[in-house]
Protein backbone atom coordinates (compact mmCIF):
# COMPACT_ATOMS: atom_id res chain seq x y z
CA UNK A 1 0.00 0.00 0.00
CA UNK A 2 0.70 3.64 -0.57
CA UNK A 3 -0.61 6.37 1.90
CA UNK A 4 0.41 10.37 2.38
CA UNK A 5 -0.30 12.03 5.76
CA UNK A 6 -0.78 15.56 6.16
CA UNK A 7 -3.23 18.15 8.50
CA UNK A 8 -6.05 18.90 7.55
CA UNK A 9 -6.02 22.51 7.99
CA UNK A 10 -3.95 24.78 9.52
CA UNK A 11 -4.71 28.63 10.85
CA UNK A 12 -1.57 31.37 10.70
CA UNK A 13 -2.10 35.62 10.51
CA UNK A 14 -0.17 37.51 8.03
CA UNK A 15 3.54 38.03 8.31
CA UNK A 16 4.05 35.17 10.39
CA UNK A 17 5.90 31.79 9.22
CA UNK A 18 3.77 28.03 8.60
CA UNK A 19 4.97 24.60 8.46
CA UNK A 20 2.91 21.46 6.68
CA UNK A 21 3.59 18.62 7.59
CA UNK A 22 4.04 15.13 5.27
CA UNK A 23 4.91 11.66 6.07
CA UNK A 24 4.42 8.90 3.54
CA UNK A 25 4.26 5.28 3.30
CA UNK A 26 5.18 3.81 -0.33
CA UNK A 27 6.52 0.68 -2.06
CA UNK A 28 9.23 2.90 -3.52
CA UNK A 29 10.58 6.68 -3.92
CA UNK A 30 11.46 8.96 -6.38
CA UNK A 31 11.58 12.45 -3.89
CA UNK A 32 9.33 14.67 -2.62
CA UNK A 33 6.98 17.51 -4.40
CA UNK A 34 4.79 20.36 -3.36
CA UNK A 35 1.90 21.61 -4.83
CA UNK A 36 -0.58 25.07 -4.64
CA UNK A 37 -3.85 25.05 -4.98
CA UNK A 38 -6.24 27.71 -4.65
CA UNK A 39 -9.73 27.48 -4.56
CA UNK A 40 -11.31 26.73 -8.09
CA UNK A 41 -8.02 26.58 -9.39
CA UNK A 42 -5.48 24.15 -10.77
CA UNK A 43 -2.76 23.17 -8.92
CA UNK A 44 0.91 25.06 -9.11
CA UNK A 45 4.10 23.64 -8.25
CA UNK A 46 6.11 24.81 -5.71
CA UNK A 47 8.97 22.69 -4.69
CA UNK A 48 10.97 19.54 -5.13
CA UNK A 49 13.20 17.48 -2.52
CA UNK A 50 14.70 14.59 -4.50
CA UNK A 51 17.77 14.22 -1.66
CA UNK A 52 17.75 14.67 2.29
CA UNK A 53 18.18 18.07 3.18
CA UNK A 54 16.66 22.12 2.67
CA UNK A 55 15.67 23.22 -0.58
CA UNK A 56 14.43 27.47 -0.73
CA UNK A 57 12.55 29.16 -3.49
CA UNK A 58 12.05 32.72 -2.10
CA UNK A 59 9.99 33.15 0.87
CA UNK A 60 9.01 28.96 0.58
CA UNK A 61 11.25 26.29 1.95
CA UNK A 62 10.97 22.24 1.24
CA UNK A 63 12.66 19.60 3.75
CA UNK A 64 12.94 15.87 3.15
CA UNK A 65 14.50 13.40 5.21
CA UNK A 66 14.28 10.12 3.49
CA UNK A 67 15.19 7.97 6.67
CA UNK A 68 12.28 9.35 8.33
CA UNK A 69 9.91 9.28 5.29
CA UNK A 70 9.51 12.83 6.32
CA UNK A 71 9.21 15.96 4.88
CA UNK A 72 7.86 19.64 5.17
CA UNK A 73 6.35 22.96 3.60
CA UNK A 74 7.63 26.05 5.56
CA UNK A 75 5.84 28.97 4.28
CA UNK A 76 7.35 32.48 5.47
CA UNK A 77 6.23 35.95 5.79
CA UNK A 78 2.69 34.81 5.38
CA UNK A 79 0.70 36.63 3.06
CA UNK A 80 -3.20 36.89 2.54
CA UNK A 81 -2.97 35.46 -1.40
CA UNK A 82 -1.02 31.90 0.44
CA UNK A 83 -4.31 31.07 1.82
CA UNK A 84 -4.91 27.95 -0.54
CA UNK A 85 -4.86 24.00 -0.28
CA UNK A 86 -1.21 22.71 -0.15
CA UNK A 87 0.04 19.20 -1.07
CA UNK A 88 2.69 17.03 -0.79
CA UNK A 89 3.38 14.23 -3.70
CA UNK A 90 5.26 11.37 -4.07
CA UNK A 91 6.46 9.27 -7.03
CA UNK A 92 5.47 5.48 -6.28
CA UNK A 93 7.42 2.65 -7.37
CA UNK A 94 4.66 1.17 -9.47
CA UNK A 95 4.21 0.61 -13.00
CA UNK A 96 5.22 3.52 -15.05
CA UNK A 97 5.17 6.57 -12.90
CA UNK A 98 2.79 6.86 -10.35
CA UNK A 99 2.22 10.06 -8.62
CA UNK A 100 0.63 9.67 -5.07
CA UNK A 101 -0.60 13.15 -3.86
CA UNK A 102 -1.53 13.64 -0.30
CA UNK A 103 -4.93 14.40 1.31
CA UNK A 104 -4.13 18.24 1.24
CA UNK A 105 -3.63 21.06 3.88
CA UNK A 106 -5.93 23.60 3.83
CA UNK A 107 -3.82 26.98 4.96
CA UNK A 108 -5.93 29.68 5.87
CA UNK A 109 -4.05 32.99 6.50
CA UNK A 110 -5.83 35.62 8.63
CA UNK A 111 -5.04 39.25 8.91
CA UNK B 1 3.62 30.75 -24.13
CA UNK B 2 0.09 29.08 -23.67
CA UNK B 3 -0.53 27.25 -20.63
CA UNK B 4 -2.17 23.49 -20.75
CA UNK B 5 -5.17 23.60 -22.01
CA UNK B 6 -8.20 21.11 -21.63
CA UNK B 7 -11.60 21.08 -23.04
CA UNK B 8 -14.62 21.43 -22.19
CA UNK B 9 -14.61 23.40 -19.00
CA UNK B 10 -17.70 21.56 -17.72
CA UNK B 11 -19.79 19.09 -18.60
CA UNK B 12 -23.16 17.02 -17.57
CA UNK B 13 -23.57 13.68 -18.60
CA UNK B 14 -26.22 11.10 -17.05
CA UNK B 15 -25.22 7.50 -15.87
CA UNK B 16 -24.32 5.01 -18.13
CA UNK B 17 -23.08 7.71 -20.97
CA UNK B 18 -19.67 8.17 -22.18
CA UNK B 19 -17.21 11.08 -22.15
CA UNK B 20 -14.24 12.25 -24.05
CA UNK B 21 -11.94 15.22 -22.12
CA UNK B 22 -9.24 16.86 -24.33
CA UNK B 23 -5.79 18.18 -23.39
CA UNK B 24 -3.32 20.13 -25.18
CA UNK B 25 0.15 20.54 -23.46
CA UNK B 26 2.59 23.29 -22.83
CA UNK B 27 4.25 23.61 -26.54
CA UNK B 28 7.48 21.45 -26.24
CA UNK B 29 6.02 19.02 -23.52
CA UNK B 30 6.15 15.56 -24.35
CA UNK B 31 4.68 13.67 -21.44
CA UNK B 32 0.76 14.00 -20.51
CA UNK B 33 -0.81 12.62 -17.35
CA UNK B 34 -4.39 12.62 -16.09
CA UNK B 35 -5.80 13.19 -12.40
CA UNK B 36 -9.31 12.77 -11.11
CA UNK B 37 -9.88 15.47 -8.18
CA UNK B 38 -12.68 14.60 -6.05
CA UNK B 39 -13.68 17.73 -4.08
CA UNK B 40 -11.32 18.24 -0.41
CA UNK B 41 -9.54 15.43 -1.68
CA UNK B 42 -5.95 15.27 -2.92
CA UNK B 43 -5.69 14.10 -6.99
CA UNK B 44 -5.74 10.55 -8.18
CA UNK B 45 -3.30 9.83 -10.65
CA UNK B 46 -5.19 7.93 -13.95
CA UNK B 47 -2.69 7.37 -16.79
CA UNK B 48 0.76 9.19 -18.00
CA UNK B 49 1.19 9.30 -21.47
CA UNK B 50 4.81 10.02 -23.03
CA UNK B 51 5.61 9.81 -26.69
CA UNK B 52 2.27 8.16 -27.17
CA UNK B 53 3.24 5.57 -24.98
CA UNK B 54 1.50 4.38 -21.76
CA UNK B 55 4.48 4.63 -19.31
CA UNK B 56 1.87 4.48 -15.99
CA UNK B 57 -1.51 3.50 -15.07
CA UNK B 58 -3.26 4.40 -11.75
CA UNK B 59 -5.76 1.80 -9.61
CA UNK B 60 -9.05 3.02 -12.24
CA UNK B 61 -11.10 0.78 -13.77
CA UNK B 62 -11.06 -0.49 -17.43
CA UNK B 63 -13.99 1.74 -18.27
CA UNK B 64 -11.69 4.59 -17.92
CA UNK B 65 -8.86 4.96 -21.14
CA UNK B 66 -6.79 7.19 -22.99
CA UNK B 67 -4.39 8.30 -25.90
CA UNK B 68 -1.90 10.03 -27.07
CA UNK B 69 -2.11 11.52 -30.24
CA UNK B 70 1.42 12.73 -32.62
CA UNK B 71 1.26 16.40 -31.38
CA UNK B 72 1.32 15.41 -28.24
CA UNK B 73 -2.07 16.12 -27.25
CA UNK B 74 -4.34 13.96 -25.35
CA UNK B 75 -7.95 12.67 -24.76
CA UNK B 76 -9.48 11.03 -21.68
CA UNK B 77 -12.18 8.48 -22.05
CA UNK B 78 -14.72 7.00 -19.74
CA UNK B 79 -16.94 4.57 -20.74
CA UNK B 80 -20.39 3.54 -18.33
CA UNK B 81 -19.90 6.88 -16.43
CA UNK B 82 -21.32 6.51 -12.83
CA UNK B 83 -22.26 8.72 -10.67
CA UNK B 84 -19.07 8.34 -8.39
CA UNK B 85 -17.20 9.53 -11.88
CA UNK B 86 -18.16 13.10 -11.19
CA UNK B 87 -15.17 15.31 -10.16
CA UNK B 88 -12.62 17.54 -11.78
CA UNK B 89 -10.30 15.81 -14.24
CA UNK B 90 -6.93 17.27 -14.27
CA UNK B 91 -4.45 17.65 -17.31
CA UNK B 92 -0.45 17.75 -16.38
CA UNK B 93 2.15 17.95 -18.95
CA UNK B 94 5.72 17.85 -18.18
CA UNK B 95 8.93 18.50 -20.33
CA UNK B 96 10.36 14.96 -20.28
CA UNK B 97 9.59 11.76 -18.18
CA UNK B 98 12.76 12.46 -16.09
CA UNK B 99 11.69 15.98 -15.03
CA UNK B 100 7.80 15.08 -14.22
CA UNK B 101 8.54 15.34 -10.88
CA UNK B 102 7.69 19.26 -11.98
CA UNK B 103 4.06 18.98 -13.62
CA UNK B 104 1.97 22.03 -14.95
CA UNK B 105 -1.71 22.18 -14.24
CA UNK B 106 -4.53 22.70 -16.94
CA UNK B 107 -7.59 24.74 -14.99
CA UNK B 108 -8.95 20.86 -15.43
CA UNK B 109 -12.64 19.95 -16.57
CA UNK B 110 -15.58 19.30 -14.37
CA UNK B 111 -17.21 16.53 -15.09
CA UNK B 112 -21.06 15.97 -13.43
CA UNK B 113 -22.94 12.49 -13.84
CA UNK B 114 -26.65 13.20 -12.96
Amino acid sequence: GQSLEQPSEVTAVEGAIVQINCTYQTSGFYGLSWYQQHDGGAPTFLSYNGLDGLEETGRFSSFLSRSDSYGYLLLQELQMKDSASYFCAVRDQGYGQNFVFGPGTRLSVLP
Amino acid sequence: DAGVTQSPTHLIKTRGQHVTLRCSPISGHKSVSWYQQVLGQGPQFIFQYYEKEERGRGNFPDRFSARQFPNYSSELNVNALLLGDSALYLCASSLVVGADYEQYFGPGTRLTVT
